[in-house]
């Protein structure tokens, strides 16, 4: 039982180019959860889903879109990346909207 | 008003030492509580989850008081190894989405 896996644990992008990150969960939660962290902040929720299929916006969803195809993914893509995106992103899951979200180890993210 | 509150600190202790940390909270309608811990640039981890009747665990105790819209975390005899940023996390019931405190930052030092 891995948990909450994301990858690439670390990548550096230049200004305009896109990438995906990837959020895989093995524990048959329903819902999921894309947040930012930025050095000396607090987490800021970006988009989450509540079901394979269903995918809603969150705080922060300007400059990045998802997709849940699958119980398992949840893929953050980032289209036209810019300095502004520097950041930790973490994706975490739950088994109900009470209960106890599980962290990814998170993707540090660096747009030069 | 904030939805979720702490304190940032740092709060600075000895080791052995006690030390309680607040986390207010503006919705009356909020069902669940927990506590995170986060270590220096890794991902956020529960630490316990907090009860209407308070709970323990160990060195590690929460309180949850209603009526004034407040959850507390209390540590004895802190140990170095308890350095770390305590996030508070309220789930409202009619939201899919759980709040996040900003954290509360502990240093302990020898």
């Amino acid at each position: 039982n891995a948990g909450v896996t994301q990858t690439p644990k670390f990548r550096i992008l230049k200004i305009g180019q896109s990438m995906t990150l990837q959020c895989t969960q093995d524990m048959n939660h329903n819902y999921m959860y894309w947040y930012r962290q930025d050095p000396g902040m607090g987490l800021k929720l970006i988009y989450y889903s509540v079901g394979a299929g269903i995918t809603d916006k969150g705080e922060v969803p300007n400059g990045y879109n998802v997709s849940r195809s699958t119980t398992e993914d949840f893929p953050l893509r980032l289209e036209l990346a810019a300095p502004s995106q520097t950041s930790v992103y973490f994706c975490a899951s739950s088994r109900g909207v009470q209960e106890t979200q599980y962290f990814g180890p998170g993707t540090r993210l660096l747009v030069l | 008003r904030k939805e979720v509150e702490q304190d940032p600190g740092p709060f600075n202790v000895p080791e052995g030492a006690t030390v309680a940390f607040n986390c207010t909270y503006s919705n009356s309608a909020s069902q669940s509580f927990f506590w995170y811990r986060q270590d220096c640039r890794k991902e956020p981890k529960l630490l316990m989850s907090v009860y209407s009747s308070g709970n323990e665990d160990g060195r590690f105790t929460a309180q949850l008081n209603r009526a004034s819209q407040y959850i507390s975390l209390l540590i004895r005899d802190s140990k170095l190894s308890d350095s770390a940023t305590y996030l508070c996390v309220v789930n409202n019931g009619g939201s899919y989405i759980p709040t996040f405190g900003r954290g509360t930052s502990l240093i302990v030092h020898p």
